[in-house]
């Protein structure tokens, strides 16, 4: 199937400091990409969707300028934590839909994760 | 977007049968279920689709009434391996519409 990958996996930063994940379809080429956010024993909850070429559409309640979202080619989305505090300490993924899936389906391929701990 | 209800959590033991009912009352036509296991720690990995009746692929089945106002994932023969959380989506991504996840189901396999 279809592959998502995540870089990094893992990172630890100083508060303040700004955090970049990279969200990367590896054989597939995506026009939207999804980031979701979870916290421990919670479930995923989707932050906003990327858009290639054009600006991310953000859910409710999350800042925009906070979680930055640059969805440049085809291939790569960026989320960008500025300003990292503790409270920003959460599992982050990625998701995209492969086109040359099944038409008129609704299989997401996710990403490993990335897991952020602010300090 | 169709709101999903499931079990908080279940528990079972090594090969038995493991069904997780999912309830979308206000589901829409064009509407698909899939069904997504998750590990700790690791993204969300995709089970099963179904848009009615019955679909069976190498791990599971997937039922669902002609109402389709629920389904039910059949897990056949667990393993400790299957321990995950489960989640039932309900929706239509054809052109980048979004999916929202439930809480899902902590499924727990003991010896």
């Amino acid at each position: 199937g279809a592959v998502v990958s995540q870089h990094p996996s893992r990172v630890i930063c100083k508060s303040g400091t700004s955090v970049k994940i990279e969200c990367r379809s590896l054989d597939f080429q995506a026009t939207t990409m999804f980031w979701y956010r979870q916290f421990p024993k919670k479930s995923l909850m989707l932050m906003a969707t990327s858009n290639e070429g054009s600006k991310a559409t953000y859910e409710q309640g999350v800042e925009k300028d906070k979680f930055l979202i640059n969805h440049a080619s085809l291939t790569l989305s960026t989320l960008t934590v500025t300003s990292a505090h503790p409270e920003d300490s959460s599992f982050y993924i990625c998701s995209a839909r492969d086109p040359r899936a099944r038409v008129n389906t609704g299989e997401l391929f996710f990403g490993e994760g990335s897991r952020l701990t602010v300090l | 977007l169709a709101k999903t209800t499931q079990p908080i959590s279940m528990d079972s033991y090594e090969g038995q049968e493991v069904n997780i009912t999912c309830s979308h009352n206000n589901i829409a036509t064009n509407d698909y279920i899939t069904w997504y296991q998750q590990f700790p720690s690791q993204g969300p990995r995709f089970i099963i689709q179904g848009y009615k009746t019955k679909v069976t692929n190498e791990v599971a089945s997937l039922f669902i009434p002609a109402d389709r106002k629920s389904s039910t994932l059949s897990l056949p023969r667990v393993s400790l391996s299957d321990t995950a959380v489960y989640y039932c989506l309900v929706g239509f991504t054809g052109g980048g519409n979004k999916l929202t996840f439930g809480t899902g189901t902590q499924l727990k396999v003991e010896l």
